[in-house]
């Protein structure tokens, strides 16, 4: 079975400041494929970012990065320099690929983030 | 622009009334999904196509249906027999294993 957890329901940051979004991931497969979605107000899920189980490389685009650590299962999310423009839901989910057939998506319950001016 | 396209944004229904949400997508991607969110629980799977003509359910399927007439849509039936349908409904297309799920805009449904 597959599990993804995103233990903070809710972030409040004042502008300018760094905020780090967490997701700790469970999974029996060995290869799988991790994912990070925007949701803003306007109700569309953004698509973020992809990582796959063998590249460990912490990824930075832009006021974005993401860290990813197998050892701990997680694959957090860090935005620099917030902007009123994040606030936003962000969703984690996991994608298993080693149990053939349909590969499904598990997501996270979601971590609400709103930056104040 | 190719894309997703979900309508209507916000639906009203009856209790004990069938409805179709449509989703429509020119990105000509084999598979699509829908998912149901509420508050507080991220998003579930409800049914799943992977090609035309092919569908398979997903982890809260009970009390909807779906069919995969053509690549381009995949619409969703509510019917009366889901019991809390009050929800926000997004549909999802994928291009091949390895990509990302692309999202229409979402309808959120209201049944009273």
């Amino acid at each position: 079975a597959q599990k993804v957890t995103q233990a903070q329901t809710e972030i409040s940051v004042v502008e300018k400041e760094d905020v780090t979004l967490d997701c700790v991931y469970e999974t029996r497969d060995t290869t799988y494929y991790l994912f990070w979605y925007k949701q803003p107000p306007s109700g569309e899920l953004v698509f973020l970012i992809r990582r796959n189980s063998f590249d460990e490389q912490n990824e930075i685009s832009g006021r974005y990065s993401w860290n990813f650590q197998k050892s701990t299962s997680s694959f957090n999310f860090t935005i620099t320099a917030s902007q009123v423009v994040d606030s936003a839901v962000y969703f984690c989910a996991l994608r298993g690929m080693n149990s053939g057939g349909y590969q499904k998506v598990t997501f996270g319950t979601g971590t609400k983030l709103q930056v104040i001016p | 622009d190719g894309g997703i396209t979900q309508s209507p944004k916000y639906l009203f229904r009856k209790e004990g009334q069938n409805v179709t949400l449509s989703c429509e997508q020119n990105l000509n991607h084999d598979a699509m999904y829908w998912y149901r969110q509420d508050p507080g629980q991220g998003l579930r799977l409800i049914y799943y196509s992977q090609i035309v003509n092919d569908f398979q359910k997903g982890d809260i399927a009970e009390g909807y249906s779906v069919s995969r007439e053509k690549k381009e849509s995949f619409p969703l039936t509510v019917t009366s027999a889901q019991k809390n349908p009050t929800a926000f409904y997004l549909c999802a297309s994928r291009s091949g294993e390895d990509s990302p799920l692309h999202f229409g805009n979402g309808t959120r449904l209201t049944v009273t």
